[in-house]
């Protein structure tokens, strides 16, 4: 089975850098996304890892420790619209996606 | 850019009606999933299909059953809604391969109501 973790709630002000972790426990891991989610929305895709490092795109940034079984959600220069929850989720194979229950990240003025 | 579409954006059904949600995708994807998403349990896989006429049971398939007669459409039936069945429902689709093609794409969503 799957088990993924992530923190049910993080708050940031605008400008700040927030970081979203995520931990899993699989059997059978092809990569780990990240997608982001705005109230009564569909989720839409942010970034993907399969090897262990950073993927950086503009001010998102995803990392990966395989070994770990760990991976974070690194937001800079945090603005307003990027109030919404994160949902980290697993790939294991088929195009199958296990997701964990999503961050909800709030940011303040 | 990749179209996923629901039929409906809110539906309202009362206890014991046969429900039918509808998903359609315009990408040629082979992969289609339903999700179920709750407050707190984040999405939950109920069936997906990797092919017309194809289909597997995701975590949560009791209560419900599918039918893919076309390769974009993918739909969902509750054959006797309950109310424990009120819930967000997100249709997704993605290409068949590995790596990044696996990107699950979603549509609007339906949220359901039963009474």
């Amino acid at each position: 089975g799957q088990n993924i973790d992530q923190p049910t709630e993080m708050t940031a002000t605008e400008g700040a850098i927030v970081q979203i972790n995520c931990t899993y426990q699989t059997s059978g891991f092809n990569g780990l996304f990240w997608y982001q989610q705005h109230a009564g929305e569909a989720p839409t895709f942010l970034s993907y890892n399969v090897l262990d490092g950073l993927e950086e795109k503009g001010r998102f940034s995803s990392f990966l420790s395989r070994s770990k079984g760990y991976s974070y959600l690194l937001l800079k220069e945090l603005q307003m619209k990027d109030s919404a929850s994160y949902l980290c989720a697993v790939s294991f194979g088929w195009g199958k996606l296990q997701f964990g229950a999503g961050t909800q990240v709030v940011v303040t003025p | 850019d990749v179209k996923v579409t629901q039929s409906s954006r809110y539906l309202v059904k009362r206890t014991g009606e046969k429900v039918f949600l509808e998903c359609v995708q315009d990408m040629d994807h082979e992969n289609m999933f339903w999700y179920r998403q709750d407050p707190g349990l984040g999405l939950r896989l109920i069936y997906f299909s990797y092919d017309v006429k194809m289909k597997e049971k995701g975590d949560i398939p009791e209560g419900y059953s599918v039918s893919r007669e076309k390769k974009e459409r993918f739909s969902l039936i509750l054959e006797s809604a309950s109310t424990n069945q009120t819930s967000m429902y997100l249709c997704a689709s993605s290409t068949q391969g590995t790596g990044a093609v696996d990107t699950q794409y979603f549509g609007p969503g339906t949220r359901l109501t039963v009474l």
